[in-house]
């Protein structure tokens, strides 16, 4: 199956900084979606981008599917953005199940 | 966005017992997705449940240890059986495709999961 692997594993960052998070995957995508998961476990979509670039407030993401890879951008750090962030993707060959990336884990210090 | 409802949201249970967890989703989908979540690990895939049909388990999943119900087109429940403490997870739903065609939904959101700890 397709795999889905994030970088960096964890990151400390500092109120304020900006970070760039990494989604790489092994075959071609017809979706794939953002997610922020907080303390609490919940899921929060950000982003749903197969492709091209997308702005949401401090947060934008852009996948060049092309080559199979996927960034999401962080500006103005702030503790809120505490979590791990995942990327998910769904591959051309298998319909409707979504698969996980590894994961980003993200502490923002004041 | 879609709301899907999880309860519980979280229990702590006695190891060979089994726990059954719902989801109600608030529109008609065409399948619904169970994953876990393992303590610092991402989320894997249990299994998709079919309306009208068996679900469909991924490798490493059985429907003896996780039988799962779709007895309409908005709810799902997923049991977890003889528990063990490695099935101590975050448990969560997922929703799928409308089931309406021309609305095409992409986006796939999830409940708030079923925290799960096993003595």
């Amino acid at each position: 199956g397709i795999q889905v692997e994030q970088s960096p594993p964890d990151l400390i960052l500092q109120e304020g900084a900006n970070s760039t998070l990494r989604c790489n995957f092994s075959d071609s995508v017809n979706n794939l979606q953002w997610f922020h998961q907080n303390p609490w476990g919940q899921l929060i979509n950000l982003f749903y981008i197969p492709s091209g670039t997308k702005q949401n407030g401090r947060l934008s993401a852009t996948t060049v599917a092309t080559e199979r890879y996927s960034l999401l951008y962080i500006s103005s750090s702030q503790t809120t953005d505490s979590g791990v962030y995942f990327c998910a993707v769904k591959s051309t060959g298998t319909a409707s199940k979504l698969t996980f990336g590894t994961g980003t884990r993200l502490q923002v210090t004041l | 966005s879609a709301v899907i409802s999880q309860k519980p949201s979280r229990d702590i249970c006695q190891r060979g017992t089994s726990l059954t967890i719902q989801c109600q989703v608030d529109s008609q989908v065409t399948m619904m997705f169970w994953y876990r979540q393992q303590p610092g690990q991402s989320l894997t895939l249990i299994a998709t449940a079919n309306q009208g049909s068996e679900a469909t388990y991924e490798s490493g999943f059985v429907i003896d240890k996780f039988p799962i119900s779709r007895p309409n087109l908005t709810f799902s429940t997923l049991t977890v059986s003889n528990m063990s403490p490695e099935d101590s997870s975050i448990y969560l739903c997922s929703d799928g495709p409308l089931l309406l065609r021309g609305l095409g939904k992409n986006i796939q959101y999830f409940g708030a999961g079923t925290r799960l700890s096993v003595l």
